[in-house]
């Protein structure tokens, strides 16, 4: 099957500085990917829309200047936490629409836990 | 609010018996599909079942879909302690743009 790739898988940085988080998909072309946050023993809550080549789309309550998405290739999103802080601290996960599948199915990437001090 | 609501929150077996979690969803859906999370994981994907069906298999999953009552389940038969790890449900709504909602998942501990 698909597979979809994070890096790094855990971060452990200070308050006030920023975090890039890599999300790629290994062997096929994701035109849209999607980013997810995940608090301990909670569902995934979306976050956000990443659409190849054009602007994030952001769920409500999520501050896009906060969580910085860029899409700019078919493989490659990123998120950067910008000036995090210990709230920021989660699960991050990232996934990848499935090509033909109808937009039915998505590959997730393994996480990224971020921990701020 | 959450379209999925797994039940039980958390459930515990022994090695060999079966594992029955369940989903109650509160609008139509397109479709339903169950994940599974090992601890600090990402999510693999197990089966997607359509409104148009009323049961899929596979290997030792089988899944049902129940629109009238808008619920699901997922039953592990002859479970393994691999088996342990969360399992989520995720509706995608009719006439959305295909982006899975998730419970708040079924905690599943399998004993050797």
């Amino acid at each position: 099957g698909a597979v979809v790739s994070q890096h790094p898988s855990w971060v452990i940085c200070k308050s006030g500085t920023s975090v890039k988080i890599e999300c790629r998909s290994l062997d096929f072309q994701a035109t849209t990917m999607f980013w997810y946050r995940q608090f301990p023993k909670q569902s995934l809550m979306l976050m956000a829309t990443s659409n190849e080549g054009s602007k994030a789309t952001y769920e409500q309550g999520v501050e896009k200047d906060k969580f910085l998405i860029n899409h700019a290739s078919l493989t490659l999103s990123t998120l950067t936490v910008t000036s995090a802080h210990p709230e920021d601290s989660s699960f991050y996960i990232c996934s990848a629409r499935a090509p033909n599948s109808k937009g039915e199915t998505q590959y997730f990437g393994p996480g990224t836990r971020l921990l701020v001090l | 609010s959450q379209q999925g609501e797994e039940d039980p929150q958390a459930l515990s077996i022994q090695e060999g018996e079966n594992a029955t979690m369940n989903c109650s969803y509160k609008t139509s859906i397109n479709n339903l599909q169950w994940y599974r999370q090992n601890s600090g994981r990402g999510l693999v994907h197990l089966i997607l079942i359509r409104s148009n069906e009323r049961e899929k298999h596979s290997g030792r999953l089988r899944v049902t879909l129940d629109t009238s009552k808008k619920s699901s389940s997922l039953l592990i038969t002859a479970s393994r302690a691999a088996d342990t790890a969360s399992y989520f449900c995720a509706t995608v709504v009719r006439g959305g743009s295909y982006i899975p909602t998730f419970g708040r998942g079924t905690s599943l501990i399998v004993h050797p």
